[in-house]
């Protein structure tokens, strides 16, 4: 159980263009959805945090209308990049956590997508 | 500043032996602390945590975890190291009253035949 799906896997762009990744609870109904960006060798950083219906709140640094965050449905959540450059180049990973007593207290991880911009 | 330290950016260890991965933090109050394994391009695999009680935590793949509240730390072993163990180990601490996580820098360990 509490698996999480995310789609692409990878991406490849041409610069200026936006991007959309899925991310979606599979088996259980995810209140709080997180996406996480990791650069090579390095750690997860929290980009933003989105609760079903409601507006993401964005991590300090993080442009909002850069990476526009949708939480519409309890097993839904969609990160787009807009107007792509080769800097947002990385490894986005999307978390979500449920709201039944069996998931309450661990986030549960997407595989992951690479976005390569050109 | 809330923050969780891994001082090892990899450690090495021959199959078969016991391995220690380090995990170290800075909260408030009583946290949530948590493992994970990734895998190249990979996202994250749930591990093991620390909520409350014993703190001597087992997850999976024969993991576990000794939680020690004076030294603040959450280090992660295993009494027999697999070549297929070989990943990269994220140590995550939520801390009270958030639903954040926060993660340290990342261990790459590697098991030799």
């Amino acid at each position: 159980g509490a698996v999480v799906s995310q789609h692409p896997s990878w991406v490849i762009c041409k610069s200026g263009t936006s991007v959309k990744i899925e991310c979606r609870s599979l088996d259980f109904q995810a209140t709080t959805m997180f996406w996480y960006r990791q650069f090579p060798k390095q750690s997860l950083m929290l980009m933003a945090t989105s609760n079903e219906g409601s507006k993401a709140t964005y991590e300090q640094g993080v442009e909002k209308d850069k990476f526009l965050i949708n939480h519409a449905s309890l097993t839904l959540s969609t990160l787009t990049v807009t107007s792509a450059h080769p800097e947002d180049s990385s490894f986005y990973i999307c978390s979500a956590r449920g709201a039944g007593q069996g998931v309450r207290n661990e986030q549960f991880f997407g595989p992951g997508t690479r976005l390569t911009v050109l | 500043a809330q923050s969780v330290a891994q001082p090892e950016d990899q450690v090495n260890v021959a199959e078969g032996n016991p391995l220690t991965v380090k995990c170290t933090y800075s909260v408030s109050g009583n946290p949530y602390l948590f493992w994970y394994v990734q895998y190249p391009n990979r996202g994250l695999q749930f591990l093991l945590k620390y909520i409350t009680g014993d703190n001597l935590v087992k997850g999976s793949y024969g993991f576990e975890a000794e939680f020690n509240k004076s030294q603040t730390s959450f280090h992660l072993k295993k009494p027999s190291a697999l070549v297929s163990d070989s990943a990269l180990y994220f140590c995550a601490v939520r801390p009270p009253n958030t639903d954040k996580l926060i993660f340290g820098t990342g261990t790459r360990l590697q098991v030799f035949p």
